[in-house]
């Protein structure tokens, strides 16, 4: 039982360019969460989905975009990283109708 | 606009003491407030949870304590362990589909030997 897995673990970006972080649940949980986390900062929103083909915006959506194709898979996009986006990224999911999330171990990203 | 404040933000505690971790929150419609604890280099896992029809709940060496009137609840870690050594977050949501959990910032305890 994988639970979510976070892909990939780490990854260094030179600012301009793009990448995409993979989020897949495999406990058919219909909501799912993008989080980053910044010291002293705590733990904001970005984008989450409350089910398959639906996204919507968090506290700090600016400068991402998401999406959710699947309802096992949640994609975490940077079109053109900034140093301001070098942060830990936490996926999480929760089955609908609970109130607890189960994490991802995350993803750090380096904006250089 | 800060939703769920967080304090201390860095706890020191001998070992065997009581840790102690506050949060306020402002919105009267959340009515259901977790503790998350994190490990280094780890995901936030669920510690416990309380709703507001109750003031208090227990856990082994963990409890909340809710004050409803005053928009506070507190996490009481008795008899604190190195073990404990960990960020501790706690969070408020409403419960309702399209909604997500509002976390505090976090307290980085550290518990010495």
């Amino acid at each position: 039982n994988a639970g979510v897995t976070q892909t990939p673990k780490f990854r260094v970006l030179k600012t301009g360019q793009s990448m995409t972080l993979l989020c897949a649940q495999d406990m058919n949980h219909e909501y799912m969460y993008w989080y980053r986390q910044d010291p002293g900062m705590g733990l904001r929103l970005i984008h989450y989905s409350v089910g398959e083909g639906t996204t919507a915006k968090g506290e700090v959506p600016d400068g991402y975009n998401v999406s959710r194709l699947k309802k096992q898979n949640f994609l975490l996009g940077l079109e053109s990283a900034a140093p301001s986006q070098t942060s830990v990224y936490f996926c999480a999911s929760m089955m609908h109708g609970q109130e607890d999330y189960t994490f991802g171990s995350g993803t750090r990203l380096t904006v250089v | 606009q800060q939703q769920v404040k967080q304090s201390p933000q860095s706890l020191i505690v001998q070992k065997g003491g009581i840790s102690i971790i506050n949060c306020a929150y402002e919105n009267t419609a959340f009515d259901y407030f977790p503790w998350y604890q994190q490990f280094p280099g780890k995901g936030p896992a669920l510690l416990i949870a309380i709703r507001p029809d109750v003031s208090e709940k227990k856990e082994g060496r963990f409890t909340i304590s809710f004050n409803k009137s005053a928009k506070q609840f507190s996490l009481h870690i008795m008899d604190s362990q190195p073990g404990d050594s960990a960020t501790y977050f706690c969070a408020a949501l409403i419960n309702q589909a399209g909604t997500a959990l509002i976390f505090g910032k976090g307290t980085t305890l550290s518990v010495s030997s």
